[in-house]
C-alpha cells in the first residue's frame, strides 16, 4: 500500500517570502500522479498543482512550483511571493493507476503580514 | 459548470439514527469518489464509482455504510445506526471521462456530528 508523509504540521511565512512544503511517498508502482491540494478554512479542497511521474520536468503554476525527485520519492511544493490568501492546509496526494488518492496528513501554512 | 455540490452541508444526529448524504458531481464527470476526513487528518478513500458501477470499497466502509449512484449522475452515501466514531467530514469528488488518473474536483463536504 502507498503511504504519503508530510512531516511539517505547520509552516509560517511572511508575505512576499517563499516557503517550501515537504512530501515523501512510498510506492512500488511506476505509473502514478502526484498532487498538491489546498484546503482553506471554508474546507473546499482546491487543486494547486499536479505532476505526472513519467515527466522529469517539474510542474509550475504561477507562484507554485514543485521539486519532484522520483528516485528519492520526494515531492515538495514551493510557494513564492506568499500572499495572505495562501493561508490554508496543504495536502500532498498520491494517485494510483486506478485513480484513487492517498493523502498526507497536511501542512498548515500561516502567512504573516 | 457549477462544481461539485453536496447536501446537506451539516448534519447533527443522535447515535443509532440513519443519515443520508447526497453528492452532485460536475456534469458529465463519469467518476465519483467518496472520502472521509477527520479533524487534523487528510481525507481517506471510502469508495468510488465509474458511471453507476461501484468499483471499489475501502475496508473503512463497514456494512453500516452503503453508497449508490443509480443513474450514473448523483450519488448517495447512507450510514445506518450511526456511531460517535462516524463523526467526520464526508467529501465527494468527481473527475471527467478519460484516463483514470485525472484531477479530482471536490465538493464542500458534509460535516456529520453524531451525539
Amino acid at each position: 500500500a502507498q503511504t504519503v508523509t508530510q512531516s511539517q504540521p505547520e509552516m509560517s511565512v511572511q508575505e512576499a517570502e517563499t516557503v517550501t512544503l515537504s512530501c515523501t511517498y512510498d510506492t512500488s508502482e511506476s505509473d502514478y500522479y502526484l498532487f498538491w491540494y489546498k484546503q482553506p478554512p471554508s474546507r473546499q479542497m482546491i487543486l494547486v498543482i499536479r505532476q505526472e511521474a513519467y515527466k522529469q520536468q517539474n510542474a509550475t503554476e504561477n507562484r507554485f512550483s514543485v521539486n519532484f525527485q522520483k528516485a528519492a520519492k520526494s515531492f515538495s511544493l514551493k510557494i513564492s511571493d506568499s500572499q495572505l490568501g495562501d493561508a490554508a492546509m496543504y495536502f500532498c496526494a498520491y494517485q494510483d493507476s486506478w485513480g484513487k488518492f492517498q493523502f498526507g496528513a497536511g501542512t498548515q501554512v500561516v502567512v504573516t503580514p | 459548470d457549477t462544481g461539485v455540490s453536496q447536501n446537506p452541508r451539516h448534519k447533527i444526529t443522535k447515535r443509532g439514527q440513519n443519515v443520508t448524504f447526497r453528492c452532485d458531481p460536475i456534469s458529465e464527470h463519469n467518476r465519483l469518489y467518496w472520502y472521509r476526513q477527520t479533524l487534523g487528518q487528510g481525507p481517506e478513500f471510502l469508495t468510488y464509482f465509474q458511471n453507476e458501477a461501484q468499483l471499489e470499497k475501502s475496508r473503512l466502509l463497514s456494512d453500516r455504510f452503503s453508497a449508490e449512484r443509480p443513474k450514473g449522475s448523483f450519488s448517495t452515501l447512507e450510514i445506518q445506526r450511526t456511531e460517535q466514531g462516524d463523526s467526520a467530514m464526508y467529501l465527494c469528488a468527481s473527475s471527467p471521462q478519460g484516463a483514470s488518473q485525472e484531477t479530482q474536483y471536490f465538493g464542500p463536504g458534509t460535516r456529520l456530528l453524531v451525539l
